[in-house]
């Protein structure tokens, strides 16, 4: 079966690069028209897309956070990894990977994480 | 970058029909699809596509779309149906947004 499983730390200090690790199985990352995202939700806050990574290798960012996401894939571990830079408090939050599927007319997310809280302080 | 408009709070009682409803222009070209989030949980997909229900997601769910609004309709809504419910939509730059969410009281 599907399942996604994210991995990182549960405490980072402001002003440092946070890596998180999303580990799937049941699918493959080379399969067409999949891919993987990663979402965030600040306490008692709404759902926040973060950026998504398809098969071929096409990514796309936040637009507030481009210049301090970078998301990438190592297919052979079947793993996707999400860096954000300068962490600051206010990116305290859990983070969520989800599967992405895509089409030309929508994108949806059906197999998610159980996600992990990472909180920002000093 | 794309913005997604809900009502924050919706109410409905037991076995009636609720409709939530997501405005924005990215939904005039792309489809919408929505989540199910129960305090503490993951997300869950209940509806994506014109009117597609994952496997496992009640009939009971529905979705629509007209212009420029998405809806989820939940007919004969449950207890097991409150919760908080986003729409999510990609642009036309492939960048994703989500709506702030509808909590749902039954």
């Amino acid at each position: 079966q599907v399942t996604l499983k994210e991995s990182g730390p549960v405490l980072v200090k402001p002003t440092e690069t946070l890596t998180l690790t999303c580990t799937v199985s049941g699918f493959s990352l080379s399969n067409a028209r999949v891919g993987v995202t990663w979402i965030r939700q600040s306490p008692g806050k709404a759902l926040e897309w973060l950026a998504h990574i398809f098969s071929n290798d096409e990514k796309s960012y936040r637009t507030s956070l481009r210049s301090r996401l970078t998301i990438s894939k190592d297919t052979s571990k079947s793993q996707v990894v999400l860096t954000m830079t300068n962490m600051d408090p206010v990116d305290t939050a859990t983070y969520f990977c989800a599967r992405i599927l895509g089409t030309s007319l929508y994108y949806y997310f059906d197999y998610w994480g159980q996600g992990t809280l990472v909180t920002v302080s000093s | 970058s794309s913005e997604l408009t809900q009502d924050p709070a919706v109410s409905v009682a037991l076995g009636q029909t609720v409709r939530i409803t997501c405005q924005g222009d990215s939904l005039r070209s792309y489809y919408a699809s929505w989540y199910q989030q129960r305090p503490g949980q993951a997300p869950v997909l209940v509806i994506y596509g014109k009117n597609n229900r994952p496997s496992g997601i009640p009939d009971r769910f529905s979705g629509s779309s007209s212009g420029d609004t998405a809806s989820l309709t939940i007919t004969g809504a449950q207890a097991e149906d409150e919760a908080d419910y986003y729409c999510y939509s990609r642009d036309s730059s492939a960048q994703g947004v989500f709506g702030a969410g509808t909590k749902v009281t039954v």
